[in-house]
């Protein structure tokens, strides 16, 4: 399964767009980029999914590059209830390995 | 709609006592998972079952044993707790058609 690079944490004014980044290099052509959160020490929560296309749901937008090396996570209207640890994985077999995600605080 | 009904939601144990994690799914998923997450931490996974009837180890499978009873259920047993174990346990469950993971709410162990 590809790793994942993110960054450790990242502020974002509230009512303005969150663009989380993750580097996934060694990415396969079948694996597929997922997004999830956890807020607090809740259970994660899924947030997207794609393959190469960009992808959109009522919670959020992915944008995958061209080359698949690298895809963004956009929160178009971070409120402050978007405060939490964003974790993006890269799926090839039929289970995750998590990173430590990046910590995302939405100020006021 | 249950999704993943983890039992218990805390539990403190004394070193060298063991105990089971329950988890249950009511989605029809094939597969669940068992992951842990210390303190500061993303999670491990600990275990996990493809389907119903199979099992495999994960990244950190020492001292815990799972046994896929179901379709529904997966449980996790510490044989001899050891402080080291201390965490929030996670379990999950997936519809191997589109693989997105549905989580418990978590078990809160303490090992003393």
């Amino acid at each position: 399964d590809a790793k994942t690079t993110q960054p450790p944490s990242m502020d974002c004014a509230e009512g303005r767009a969150a663009n989380l980044p993750c580097n996934h290099s060694t990415i396969s052509g079948n694996e597929y980029v997922y997004w999830y959160r956890q807020i607090h020490s809740q259970g994660p929560q899924y947030i997207i999914h794609g393959l190469k296309n960009n992808e959109t749901n009522e919670m959020a937008s992915l944008i995958i590059t061209e080359d698949r090396k690298s895809s963004t996570l956009i929160l178009p209207h971070a409120t402050l209830r978007d405060t939490a640890v964003y974790y993006c994985i890269v799926l090839g077999t039929y289970k995750y390995i998590f990173g430590t995600g990046t910590r995302l605080k939405v100020l006021a | 709609n249950a999704g993943v009904t983890q039992t218990p939601k805390f539990q403190v144990l004394k070193t060298g006592q063991s105990m089971t994690l329950q988890c249950a799914q009511d989605m029809n998923h094939n597969s669940m998972y068992w992951y842990r997450q210390d303190p500061g931490m993303g999670l491990r996974l600990i275990y996990y079952s493809a389907s119903e009837g199979t099992t495999d180890k994960g990244e950190v499978p020492n001292g815990y044993n799972v046994s896929r009873l179901n379709k529904r259920e997966f449980s996790l047993r510490l044989e001899s707790a050891a402080p080291s174990q201390t965490s929030v346990y996670f379990c999950a469950s997936s519809d191997r058609v589109n693989y997105g993971y549905t989580f418990g709410s978590g078990t809160r162990l303490t090992v003393v």
